[in-house]
């Protein structure tokens, strides 16, 4: 396993419009997060899941977003009508439960 | 309210001159507290786990430790390929949720 695998690393898209992002976390982790970064910030937390099931939503997750896990494997997220305020850094990172979190290298996303 | 906060922002050194990076925390049932260094434009690195007060690990040239309310990063002999954003963060809860500071840039010139 190479490790967390999101994709796309970068993405470009005009305000209002929906994009969507996936997380491919290492396999033998059952715990999967999302967390949004912006220029000199650290991550802040989204969203958690373990297995399928999500467990946990930041109050930064508007009604705008939406995250899913099916069958407790890869993740996706969906940003609805984007606006400029969602440009930032989106990172997954996934554990298991007495391990320490890894993270993917990230989706850049860009509102322009 | 479960905060952390990273001092200084920003760090320039020169090759060889040691130094520390603090991350203060205030956590409701602390659970763990991690470091991570994080390359421009990349996702965070995981370098250390510290899980109570006393408690001291090291890596290369890193150094972490822990106290109630703070932890040090102390970095010896720097190197150019040290520099980078060091976050700091703490796990309250059994989530696994991490709380994370702003973290410190460091630059190291040769």
């Amino acid at each position: 396993d190479t490790g967390v695998s999101q994709d796309p690393r970068h993405k470009i898209t005009k305000r209002g419009q929906n994009v969507t992002f996936r997380c491919d976390p290492i396999s033998e982790h059952n715990r999967l997060y999302w967390y949004r970064q912006t220029l000199g910030q650290g991550p802040e937390f989204l969203t958690y899941f373990q297995n399928e099931a999500q467990l946990e939503k930041s109050r930064l997750l508007s009604d705008r977003f939406s995250a899913e896990r099916p069958k407790g494997s890869f993740s996706t997220l969906e940003i609805q009508r984007t606006e400029q305020g969602d440009s930032a850094m989106y990172l997954c990172a996934s554990s298991s439960v007495n391990t320490e979190a890894f993270f993917g290298q990230g989706t850049r996303l860009t509102v322009v | 309210e479960d905060q952390v906060t990273q001092s200084p922002e920003a760090l320039r050194l020169q090759e060889g001159e040691s130094s520390s990076l603090n991350c203060s925390y205030t956590v409701s049932g602390l659970r763990g507290l991690f470091w991570y260094r994080q390359d421009p434009g990349k996702g965070p690195e995981f370098l250390f786990t510290l899980y109570s007060a006393g408690e001291e690990k090291e890596k290369e040239r890193l150094k972490a430790t822990l106290t109630k309310k703070e932890s040090f990063l102390h970095i010896t002999a720097p190197k150019p390929e040290d520099s980078a954003t060091y976050l700091c963060a703490v796990q309250a809860g059994n989530t696994g949720k991490l709380i994370f500071g702003q973290g410190t840039t460091l630059q190291v010139k040769p």
